[in-house]
Parts: C-alpha cells; sequence; structure tokens
C-alpha cells in the first residue's frame, strides 16, 4: 500500500515569491493534516481537513497561507508571499477517522527555504 | 506554551543495553499518547501508543509507561539496537470517541545507538 506522497520534496524560493505543496493521502483516509516543523522542534498543526471540510485551521496564518481539498481526496498548501520565517519542513498527514485509533501517518515532507 | 516536553534533545546508549526517552505533558485534558520516530529526510513514524486507562503498553523491544499523576510517560527501548538511531517525538491528543485529532507534539530527543 503506498504512503503519504508529497511533492515536492526540497523547494528553495526567493522572500515574497508564491510557493504550493502537494499531498496525496493514503487511500481511504478521510482525514488529512498540515503540519510545520520548524527547525528543533515537534510538528505543529496548521489545518485538518475531514473529508473537504476543513474543521480546524486555527493555527493557519490566513493572511498570506491558503489550503484546500477538492474532492476530499489530495490537497494543496500555497504560500502567497513567502517571508523568511516559512522556512520549514511542511508535513502532510493522513488518518482514517473512526477506525478507533489515533495514528497518523505522515509523508515525508517538503523542505521550504526562503532566501 | 509548551504542552508536551521532552526535556532530554539528545541522548546516547551502548548497542544491547536499554534507552529511557521522557516525555512531560502539562494539559490534564490529554488522554491519548503516541510516539513517532524519525529518520533524516523522512516523515514521522508512527512507533507506540497508550491510552490514559493504562499505564503500560508493549509491543516487542519498545514499552511505554504512563504515570498520570506525574503527567509523564517514557519509553523504554529493550535491547536497543543502531538502527533505533533516530529522532523520536512524544505526541498527545484528546481522543473524542475514536476521532483522529489534533497531535501536540514535543521537541524531540535524538537517541544514538553505539555499536
Amino acid at each position: 500500500e503506498a504512503g503519504v506522497v508529497q511533492s515536492p520534496r526540497y523547494k528553495i524560493i526567493e522572500k515574497k515569491q508564491p510557493v504550493a505543496f502537494w499531498c496525496n493521502p493514503i487511500s481511504g483516509h478521510n482525514t488529512l493534516y498540515w503540519y510545520r516543523q520548524n527547525l528543533g522542534q515537534g510538528p505543529e498543526l496548521l489545518i485538518r481537513y475531514e473529508n473537504e471540510e476543513a474543521v480546524d485551521d486555527s493555527q493557519l496564518p490566513k493572511d498570506r497561507f491558503s489550503a484546500e481539498r477538492l474532492k476530499g481526496v489530495d490537497s494543496t498548501l500555497k504560500i502567497q508571499p513567502a517571508e523568511l520565517g516559512d522556512s520549514a519542513v511542511y508535513l502532510c498527514a493522513s488518518s482514517f477517522t473512526g477506525g478507533g485509533d489515533n495514528e497518523q501517518f505522515f509523508g515525508p515532507g517538503t523542505r521550504l527555504t526562503v532566501l | 506554551d509548551q504542552q508536551v516536553k521532552q526535556n532530554s534533545p539528545s541522548l546516547s546508549v551502548q548497542e544491547g543495553r536499554i534507552s529511557i526517552l521522557n516525555c512531560d505533558y502539562t494539559n490534564s485534558m490529554f488522554d491519548y499518547f503516541l510516539w513517532y520516530k524519525k529518520y533524516p529526510a523522512e516523515g514521522p513514524t508512527f512507533l507506540i501508543s497508550i491510552s490514559s486507562i493504562k499505564d503500560k503498553n508493549e509491543d516487542g523491544r519498545f514499552t511505554v509507561f504512563l504515570n498520570k499523576s506525574a503527567k509523564h510517560l517514557s519509553l523504554h527501548i529493550v535491547p536497543s539496537q543502531p538502527g533505533d538511531s533516530a529522532v523520536y517525538f512524544c505526541a498527545a491528543t484528546v481522543n473524542y470517541g475514536g476521532a483522529t485529532n489534533k497531535l501536540i507534539f514535543g521537541t524531540g530527543t535524538l537517541l544514538a545507538v553505539q555499536p
């Protein structure tokens, strides 16, 4: 079974440029998460989707970040414009809500460097 | 406010010996705890979990202990192997009837198992 797929794996951009990350969750997983991991820190949730609905986006900086999960499958996270402080690893995770456990499966992440 | 704390940034043990990784939390509402392992350039991988109704959960070489009164949990790896060398993240969540929810991660502990 394929795991969570993310692309690109690495991205280097100039500040003020836009950037987008893509995630394809594990087949059948209805819940999708975007996390940001800063250097030396643990992952922090940005947004959580239940199917197509964003049920928790309280930590998403809405002035520059946006996300969508059309058709309740894959998802895109966008930053426009990027700032130096956005340099981090962006992790996508998925899970099956209702399965009785809390295990989330993570993708390999996208390492963003903003110059 | 760091709700999940891993106070040891790193730990070095000899192959075959026991590795003990510690984690403290402050939010008494947390009722489900997980450990994730992360290799460089990969996403976190689920290792083991424990519900607050238990004080111990064992899976092969890995055992997690929970002390609710002290708001403390630990991961024991016995015997430690060089392949266990990775960053270990403690995570906590509030389990709403089996619904997967937001994970709050600690900052991680880098375990190095020396051959």
